[in-house]
This record gives structure tokens, C-alpha cells and sequence, in this order.
């Protein structure tokens, strides 16, 4: 597609509920990042892939928190059991390989999944 | 452990007037530093790295090792320039580090 898609755009849900958010990427680039960033903060690092592998995950917060990229392209982030204090906007990025002056590491947001947990 | 810190929650001057959007950071590596913005109801974008050494709407960012800075200048604001701006640094692949956001403000 012409930029990254994120799904949904807003997610209203109950403390204790399952959520998934999903990513779709930039098409070729091989690397995929979800930051999460809350109200009057910056994005905070989550987890990053590279193809279908995590390739740093030390940005999850605890084990209610889990990401998949099984084909290497769309990315799903998956809270279990969540928390008012999950509540937050999802940012997915991806970008392509290569050297920092080839762009590799530029990041290309999509437009984020705000979540609410009552 | 790598820092960002942008001093500034908010920033505003007048249209014609020169900006610096301060930018510190702390790494014991070598540091790879982007500004982003987010313009209103549009999402996160880049508006320049170091690396690249180049001028984005008027915008210049030079990174100072010695005073680990990569503040964010433009001598003469337009309207425009009015958006929320990230500065963020790299530690490795696209894993990055950002601040909390400077929102500037150009009045007319």
C-alpha cells in the first residue's frame, strides 16, 4: 500500500478484555516497530521486527503484551487480560534495509490505534 | 541507558522570528538522531536526521558531540511550522529513543 495501515483506529474495551491491533506495512521494507506513546509523552519503544523474527522485544512491558509477524509483512500486537493503564495510542512503523544513508532506520509511522480501557 | 530530553513542553514565537527547538541526549555510543513532526490530524513524520546534513523547510539540526545537542533551528518561523516535534535517537536498527515532544506555536 502507499503508507502503513493500522487497524482499528479506536478500540473502546472493558479492563480484563483480549485486544489485537493490527499492522500492515510499507511493502518491501523487511523491518517493523510498534511503539506505544501515552498522553504528553513521547513513543516508547515496544518491540521490532526484522522479517518474521522478533528482533528485539525488550520494550514489551510484561507477558500480557505479545506481537506476531508470521509472513513477514502484516504484524498483530495482541494485549491479554488489559489494564486502564494500557490504555494508550499504538504507533506502527516500518522501514526499509540497508545503510542509515540508503534511509534504513527512518521510521514511517501509520496513523495509530488509540486505545481506551474502561 | 540512552536519553532523549527536550527541555521545552512548549514554544512559541511569532511569525518571521527565529526558532531553536532544543534537543539533549545521552549515549556512551555513536549516536544516530532524527527530528520527527506531527502536524495537526496528520501522523508522525521525519523531518530530518544528522546524517543527512541537509535543510527541510528551513530547518537545520547539527549534532554537537561535545555538548550532546542536536537542537533543531530555522531563522525566520512561518505558520506553518506550528506542529508538535520529536527529536529521537537511534541505537540500533530503527529501535529508537524519543522525547517528549516540544509543541511549537507561530503566531501571526
Amino acid at each position: 500500500g502507499a503508507g502503513v495501515s493500522q487497524t482499528p483506529s479506536n478500540k473502546v474495551t472493558e479492563k480484563g478484555k483480549y485486544v489485537e491491533l493490527r499492522c500492515d506495512p510499507i511493502s518491501g521494507h523487511t523491518a517493523l516497530y510498534w511503539y506505544r506513546q501515552s498522553l504528553g509523552q513521547g513513543p516508547e519503544f515496544l518491540i521490532y521486527f526484522q522479517g518474521t523474527g522478533a528482533a528485539d522485544d525488550s520494550g514489551l512491558p510484561n507477558d500480557r503484551f505479545f506481537a506476531v509477524r508470521p509472513e513477514g509483512s502484516v504484524s498483530t500486537l495482541k494485549i491479554q487480560r488489559t489494564e486502564r493503564g494500557d490504555s494508550a495510542v499504538y504507533l506502527c512503523a516500518s522501514s526499509p534495509v540497508g545503510t542509515p544513508n540508503s534511509g534504513a532506520n527512518v521510521l514511517t509511522f501509520g496513523a495509530g490505534s488509540r486505545l481506551t480501557v474502561l | 541507558a540512552q536519553r532523549v530530553t527536550q527541555p521545552e513542553k512548549l514554544l512559541s514565537v511569532f511569525k518571521g522570528a527565529p526558532v531553536e527547538l532544543k534537543c539533549n541526549y545521552s549515549y556512551s555510543g555513536s549516536p544516530e538522531l532524527f527530528w520527527y513532526v506531527q502536524y495537526s490530524r496528520q501522523r508522525l513524520q521525519l523531518l530530518l536526521r544528522h546524517i543527512s546534513r541537509e535543510s527541510i523547510k528551513g530547518f537545520t539540526a547539527d549534532l554537537n558531540k561535545g555538548e550532546t545537542s542536536f537542537h533543531l533551528k530555522k531563522p525566520f518561523a512561518q505558520e506553518e511550522d506550528s506542529a508538535m516535534y520529536y527529536c529521537a535517537l537511534n541505537t540500533n536498527a530503527g529501535k529508537s529513543t524519543f522525547g517528549d515532544g516540544t509543541t511549537l506555536t507561530v503566531k501571526p
